[in-house]
Parts: structure tokens; sequence; C-alpha cells
């Protein structure tokens, strides 16, 4: 039983590069999203998505894109990574909108 | 907007003793509370989940309590372990409706570090 499976879990970048965070889950949840954890400032949710090709925006949306074309996955596009974005990553899912959140190990990313 | 408070920050106790954290809450319109335990370099792990309706719910040697009205939870461990020792999050999810989809947000406290010596 994986649960929420985030990949890579670790990765460095240079400022303008791009990148796609992989998050996957094997529990037929439908609802999935993205947030990131910085000191002091706890988790923010960046986007989220309530099943298969529908997404919306969070908290802190810019510079991330996300799409939902299955089920079980829900990636997280980087488009220009800048060094604000370095964070950890942690992708999210859940049974129905007032379910408990399954998170995964997170995605540790660091911008230089 | 919902804001979300911890007290306190950080907590050490020794082995054994019962404890409380804290965690209130701004917006009492809500739809759950859940708490949450994350170790040093890892996810999230949920321990308990409140709906809105519930009072209070326990797991093992975890009581949570809801207090909507006064927008305030308690995390309570008894005969606290070494192992216990983690940073305790509470998340609050609010009910939003927007372009037609509909969609818990979850908003998280900063967290209380744990610490627990033998």
């Amino acid at each position: 039983n994986a649960g929420v499976t985030q990949t890579p879990k670790f990765q460095v970048l240079k400022t303008g590069q791009s990148m796609t965070l992989q998050c996957a889950q094997d529990m037929n949840h439908e609802y999935m999203s993205w947030y990131r954890q910085d000191p002091g400032m706890g988790l923010r949710l960046i986007h989220y998505s309530v099943g298969a090709g529908i997404t919306d925006q969070g908290e802190v949306p810019n510079g991330y894109n996300v799409s939902r074309s299955t089920t079980e996955d829900f990636p997280l596009r980087l488009l220009s990574a800048a060094p604000s974005q370095t964070s950890v990553y942690f992708c999210a899912s859940s049974y129905s909108r007032g379910g408990p959140q399954h998170f995964g190990d997170g995605t540790r990313l660091s911008i230089l | 907007k919902q804001e979300v408070t911890q007290i306190p920050a950080a907590l050490s106790v020794p082995e054994g003793e019962n404890l409380v954290l804290n965690c209130s809450f701004t917006d009492s319109a809500i739809y759950n509370l859940q708490w949450f335990r994350q170790d040093p370099g890892k996810g999230l792990t949920s321990l308990l989940l409140i709906q809105s309706s519930q009072r209070e719910q326990t797991s093992g040697r975890l009581n949570a309590s809801l207090d909507k009205s006064s927008g305030r939870s308690t995390l309570y461990i008894a005969a606290s372990q070494p192992g216990d020792s983690a940073t305790y999050l509470c998340a609050v999810r609010l009910l939003r409706r927007a372009g037609g989809t509909s969609y818990g947000k979850l908003t998280f406290g900063q967290g209380t570090i744990l610490t627990v010596h033998p």
C-alpha cells in the first residue's frame, strides 16, 4: 500500500530552469493538492484538484502549473525556477472534500 | 481570512507526563479540524480528524477536543513517550465554492515542537 508517492525526494535547480514534481496516489482519491512548507510560514496551498480534468488555484499559485489527466497523478510544474521557490513541497490526497488528508514524504527543492 | 494559531511553539517534557497542545482559529464556521504529526524530514501523518458536529475524538493515548464557538481545539497526549517527539500541526478546513467546484481549503497552524526526554 504505497499511499502518496512523491518524486524526486531532493532536487537542486539553477534559476530559470524548469522541472516537474511528480505525485501519484493509489487510493483512488478524487481530491489532490500541492503545498509548500517554509520556515515561519507554515504550509500553504499552491494548487488543488477535485477530480481528473479539474484544477484550481490555492493561496500561492504564481510560478506553478498543474494538470490532472488521471485520477492517480497530479504533477506540479515550475515554469522558470526562482530562488523564492526554494522550499519543501508536499502533495496530499483525500477521498472526499472533508476527508482526512494523506501526505507524501515531500520533495526538498533548492534553487540556486 | 482564517488564521490558525498553535501554542506553545515548543514544549519539552519528561517521559510519562500528560500534556496538552492548543490550537485556536479565528473563523468558527469550519467543516472539520485535523491534527497531524510531522517527524523531521518527513511528511505529515494524520492523527485525528474531528468533524464540526463532534466534540472530541480519541485514538489510543491521544484525545482531541473541539469547541467551535470559542474557536479552539486541544490535543491531549497521555503518558508521553520519547517516540512522541515530533512537530504537531493542526489544520482547519473551510468550505469554499468557486467556479462551480467546491473544495475545503485547509489552513495550517505553525505547529508545536514537542520533545519528550527520557
